[in-house]
């Protein structure tokens, strides 16, 4: 069973910062089964990036997906209002799908 | 618009049963797979259920096998969760959402099951 550990916890940045999210695999996993959501209170959960790097519709570019080896990073260029949230990267296996732990990023 | 519209949610006795429904509109429901992700207050989220656009795979995950079966109407673009031997861990805002292989492009906004006595 593949455990997806997601880091860290708790982001605390200001609006225009950089933020980098870290996800990372027990086992090597297959890339184009990585996804990534975003999550407001009260919200559903919305996708943002799957196949690991590849934009969801609609989806600003300031958010990118990147791979390398079994870790998988979201990388929010520069923070909006908008973007303090909680995420989530999710991965697809044959028979089942895994959700890490995801990480809040708040409002420092 | 695609829509996404949960129902059938509410206050369950532990061991009781409840059957949930996500009712589809503005997309060809028939062409996609669909799954249940649940979301147990102040948590993360948890994968429930899948099922494949023509209902030949089911999956699920190992807390509620057994217990939980995924069905859809493809003539009424509706999806179903049959919930059984409900326990308190199964407490959750349960959200339907369309796709497949982790791509989970449109959601519902849930329904909230809770299971106490």
């Amino acid at each position: 069973e593949i455990v997806l550990t997601q880091s860290p916890g708790t982001l605390s940045l200001s609006p225009g910062e950089r933020a980098t999210l870290s996800c990372r695999a027990s086992q090597s996993i297959s890339s184009s089964y990585l996804a990534w959501y975003q999550q407001k209170p009260g919200q559903a959960p919305r996708l943002l990036i799957y196949g690991a790097s590849d934009r969801a519709t609609g989806i600003p570019d300031r958010f990118s997906g990147s791979a390398s080896g079994t870790g998988f990073t979201l990388t929010i260029s520069r923070l909006e209002p908008e973007d303090f949230a909680v995420y989530y990267c999710l991965h697809y296996s044959s028979s089942s799908l895994t959700f890490g732990g995801g990480t809040k990023v708040e409002i420092k | 618009e695609v829509q996404l519209v949960e129902s059938g949610g509410g206050l369950v006795k532990p061991g009781g049963s409840l059957k949930l429904s996500c009712a589809a509109s503005g997309f060809t429901f028939s062409s996609y797979g669909m799954n249940w992700v649940r979301q147990a207050p102040g948590k993360g989220l948890e994968w429930v259920s899948s099922i494949s656009f023509s209902s030949s795979y089911t999956y699920y995950t190992d807390s509620v096998k057994g217990r939980f079966t995924i069905s859809r109407d493809n003539a009424k673009n509706s999806l179903y969760l049959q919930m059984k031997s409900l326990r308190g861990g199964d407490t959750a805002v349960y959200y339907c959402a369309r796709g497949a292989l982790g791509r989970l492009d449109y959601w519902g906004q849930g329904t909230l099951v809770t299971v106490s006595s």
